[in-house]
């Protein structure tokens, strides 16, 4: 089955600009989506179609897409953005979503 | 304003059937390009998707869990169910349910363009061993 491979944390200064990654193979031919999940709170959607913010997501969060590596960046980082994003695709082969494990992001 | 909220036992014993109602409300599910998935998180690991049910009444399983698991609806009282047989403390777990929902001009395409834009609080399952 297809496998999305996240770090398992990434560490930041706020102020600086995070780049959270997620592998799959070929996943540049496949549509990403990443959510936010704060500390003892549900996920919330961050990005969407790769590159697209939900409506009320900072301008600080943006996505990219190709190859084998999918990526969301959170500029100016802050506090307020600790928490574990984990990315999502459709697996078509195997008719199923699919999460990476996840990364949690901790600003210094 | 959308609002999704999970119910249902806080303690399942191991063997037994476990029903999950997810009752939703600012949507409807006999709208095109939405529908209600299943997610869990069992503690301190990643989220697992489950089921989905679209508003065409489409359902689609997890492969590892597709013995095991069964997803309705019914559109008139805005409620989703899962059901998921001979419960074992693996699955102790947070289940959530999420809109999924699609704003492409491929809709049609597939569950591929779709997206979890609302996701509910999460309701806790523990599996005693």
């Amino acid at each position: 089955s297809y496998v999305l491979t996240q770090p398992p944390s990434v560490s930041v200064a706020p102020g600086k600009t995070a780049t959270i990654t997620c592998g799959g193979n070929g996943i540049g031919s496949k549509i990403v989506h990443w959510y936010q999940q704060r500390p003892g709170q549900a996920p919330v959607l961050v990005m969407y179609y790769d590159t697209d913010r939900p409506s009320g997501i900072p301008e600080r969060f943006s996505g990219f897409n190709s190859g084998s590596t999918a990526t969301l960046t959170i500029s100016r980082v802050e506090a307020g953005d600790e928490a574990d994003y984990y990315c999502q695709v459709w697996d078509g082969t195997g008719d199923h979503w699919v999460f990476g494990g996840g990364t949690t992001l901790i600003v210094l | 304003q959308v609002t999704l909220k999970e119910s249902g036992p806080v303690l399942v014993k191991p063997t037994e059937t476990l029903t999950l109602t997810c009752t939703f409300s600012g949507f409807s599910l006999s709208n095109v390009k939405v529908g209600v998935s299943w997610i869990r998180q069992p503690p301190g690991k990643a989220l697992e998707w489950l089921a989905h049910i679209f508003s065409n009444d489409e359902k689609t399983y997890s492969r590892s869990l597709k013995s095991r698991v069964s997803i309705s609806k019914d559109t008139s009282t805005s409620q989703v169910v899962l059901t998921m047989t001979n419960m074992d403390p693996v699955d102790t777990a947070t289940y959530y349910c999420a809109r999924i929902r699609c704003s492409s001009v491929s809709c049609l395409s597939g569950a591929r363009y779709y997206y979890m834009d609302v996701w509910g609080k999460g309701t806790t399952v523990t599996v005693p061993s």
